[in-house]
Formats: C-alpha cells, structure tokens, sequence
C-alpha cells in the first residue's frame, strides 16, 4: 500500500516547449503532495506544496509562473514546467501524504528525469 | 532553523563491513527523523523512521536510534551487501508543517 506513481519516468523535450509531470497516490488519497527537484549527486530541493483544491505554496527562489502546480483531486498533482530551457533538465520527484501511517510521513514517488535539449 | 547534516560521501566498504552514516540535525520543534534509500535511476524508498527521543527504527538490517541529547540519528548496519549500494538520505519532519528536509545524501558503495 501507498503507492505513489509518476508519468512519465523520463521525458526529452525542445527548448521552449511545456512539459507536465503527473504525480498519482494510487491506493490513497493524498491531501497535501510536494513536489522535489534533485540535481545529480545532490539532495533534493522541495520546490513546492499543494493542498488538493487550493494553490501550491512554493519555496523561495522557485518560479511559479515557470513551474506550474495542479492539485485538481486527492489522487492527482501536476507539474508543467513552462517553457522549458536547458538549465530545467533534471530529475523531479513528488510525494504524498495524508493516508496511511502517520500523517506527518510522505510517499514517494519514483522520479521523472526531464532532459531539455 | 531546521537543517539535516550527513558526512559526505562516498563510502566504500567490502562485503560484510560494518557500516556507521552519521547524520545530526538541528530543529526547532520536535521533530521525527527519517532515513531514506535511493537506489540508481529511483524515486526515494523509506527505510526506518522514529517519532521521539530514544525510539530505535530498524529495518533490513539496518537501525538508528533518536538521540536527542546529542541530536543524532545516525544510520547502522551490521554486515552490508552489494545490495545495498545507494543513496542514503536523512531526513527530518516538523509535524506543524508537514514538511521534510532533507541532508545531502551519502552514497554507499559495497564491493564483493
């Protein structure tokens, strides 16, 4: 149980296009997911949170317009990278939570490498 | 603030080595303290967690116990295998905020 899932796994796109990410809790639903950005040999870098039906909140420095976040039901979160330059390649991950266990512990998802050329 | 440090990496260990992965934090409520795995090309696996002071999370072998006194939460495993090449992860969560941080990772590298 909690299983959280991304599609695609790995995306390759032209500069200047959008692409979008989806993040799914398969067997729960997720009120609140979050959305990671992790750079090759480094840690991950929360970007933003996103309470089902309400805005995401970002972290600071995070663009909102560039990176754009939809928690449209309990089961779904998007994130459509706008625009997409070289510099945005990297590999991006979400979490879930609000199901099982204790409410404060998130589930991962396994990560879509986006590589813009 | 809240901010998780681990040593850096990588580690590299023949099979059947004891492991130690120190990781402390510092945090300003009580938090609950995790350790998570990458393995290459993957998302992050949950390994063990533990909610408060002196609780002990095991797991496949391996443990760590919340040390509040010396704000540790350092990662062990007795007799590692190639298996457990990865990316380990510490990790902190205030429950105010549902929010993780995360240390820089250590990657472990275990040869036969």
């Amino acid at each position: 149980g909690a299983v959280v899932s991304q599609h695609p796994s790995w995306v390759i796109c032209k500069s200047g296009t959008s692409v979008k990410i989806e993040c799914r809790s398969l067997d729960f639903q997720a009120t609140t997911m979050f959305w990671y950005r992790q750079f090759p040999k480094q840690s991950l870098m929360l970007m933003a949170t996103s309470n089902e039906g309400s805005k995401a909140t970002y972290e600071q420095g995070v663009e909102k317009d560039k990176f754009l976040i939809n928690h449209a039901s309990l089961t779904l979160s998007t994130l459509t990278v706008t625009s997409a330059h070289p510099e945005d390649s990297s590999f991006y991950i979400c979490s879930a939570s609000g199901g099982r266990g204790s409410y404060n512990e998130q589930f991962f998802g396994p990560g879509t490498r986006l590589t813009v050329l | 603030g809240n901010s998780v440090t681990q040593m850096e990496g990588p580690v590299t260990l023949s099979e059947e080595a004891f492991l130690t992965i120190n990781c402390t934090y510092t945090a300003t409520g009580y938090p609950s303290l995790f350790w998570y795995v990458q393995y290459p090309g993957e998302g992050l696996q949950l390994l063990l967690k533990a909610t408060k002071a002196d609780d002990k999370g095991s797991n496949k072998g391996f443990e760590a116990t919340y040390r509040k006194e010396t704000t540790s939460f350092h990662l062990e495993k007795g007799s590692v295998q190639v298996s457990d090449s990865a990316v380990y992860f510490c990790a902190l969560s205030l429950q105010d905020f549902n929010k993780f941080y995360f240390g820089s990772g250590t990657k472990l590298n275990v040869k036969p």
